[in-house]
């Protein structure tokens, strides 16, 4: 089954511990990228990548990072989270950039306290 | 940059109503603009891609437009169930790489 999955999906952590979201996709696209989602604000992207070892600042990328070393995984690293990124995260593929259909993952709920 | 902007933000309607979303976005040489729904707790599904060569795409129900000189696209929901409740986004390209999203319309349909 073609999929975008995440994990870990539920996320509660504390101020200044270093996490990493990871993301994975099935479907061989190229392109990928990250979102948070806050009430009132929508959907932001925070980083994305049109392949392996390229990647580029989204909207809101400070306090974040990201790596794509393989073309399947792109994971969000929190070198030091604040309650600021408390959020829920989305990572999506697509074929080869943002003009193609958009592939979700479920989502994860990160807390920071 | 782009920015796209959904009204309103939410909608509710009786089930069997045929009914229409908006979405307007500022940069008029979009080239594609993208509908998606969103479940509560859910990630998005892509439901419709509409080229601006296009102008229309239709997948069972839902017909959307784009219309470039007036800066909008439409979704079109035909004989709506309560299954359609849901946030529906729409997106457009805010530069070369990046899709911009609208805040959604959250939809509740009433049985």
């Amino acid at each position: 089954e073609a999929q975008v999955t995440q994990n870990p999906r539920y996320l509660i952590t504390v101020t200044g511990k270093k996490l990493t979201v990871t993301c994975s996709q099935n479907m061989n696209h190229e392109y990928m990228s990250w979102y948070r989602q806050d009430p009132g604000l929508g959907l932001r992207q925070i980083y994305y990548s049109m392949n392996v070892e390229v990647t580029d600042k989204g909207d809101v990328p400070e306090g974040y990072k990201v790596s794509r070393k393989e073309k399947r995984n792109f994971p969000l690293i929190l070198e030091s989270p604040s309650p600021n990124q408390t959020s829920l995260y989305f990572c999506a593929s697509s074929f080869n950039g943002q003009a193609n259909p958009q592939f979700f993952g479920p989502g994860t709920r990160l807390t920071v306290l | 940059k782009q920015e796209v902007t959904q009204i309103p933000a939410a909608l509710s309607v009786p089930e069997g109503e045929n009914l229409v979303l908006n979405c307007s976005f500022t940069d008029s040489a979009i080239y594609n603009l993208q509908w998606f729904r969103q479940d509560p707790g859910k990630g998005l599904t892509s439901l419709l891609l509409i080229q601006s060569s296009q102008r229309e795409q239709t997948s069972g129900r839902l017909n959307a437009s784009l219309d470039k000189s007036s800066g909008r696209s439409t979704l079109y929901i035909a004989a709506s169930q309560p299954g359609d409740s849901a946030t529906y986004l729409c997106a457009g390209p805010g530069s070369a790489r990046q899709l911009t999203f609208g805040s959604g319309t959250q939809l509740t349909v009433l049985p």
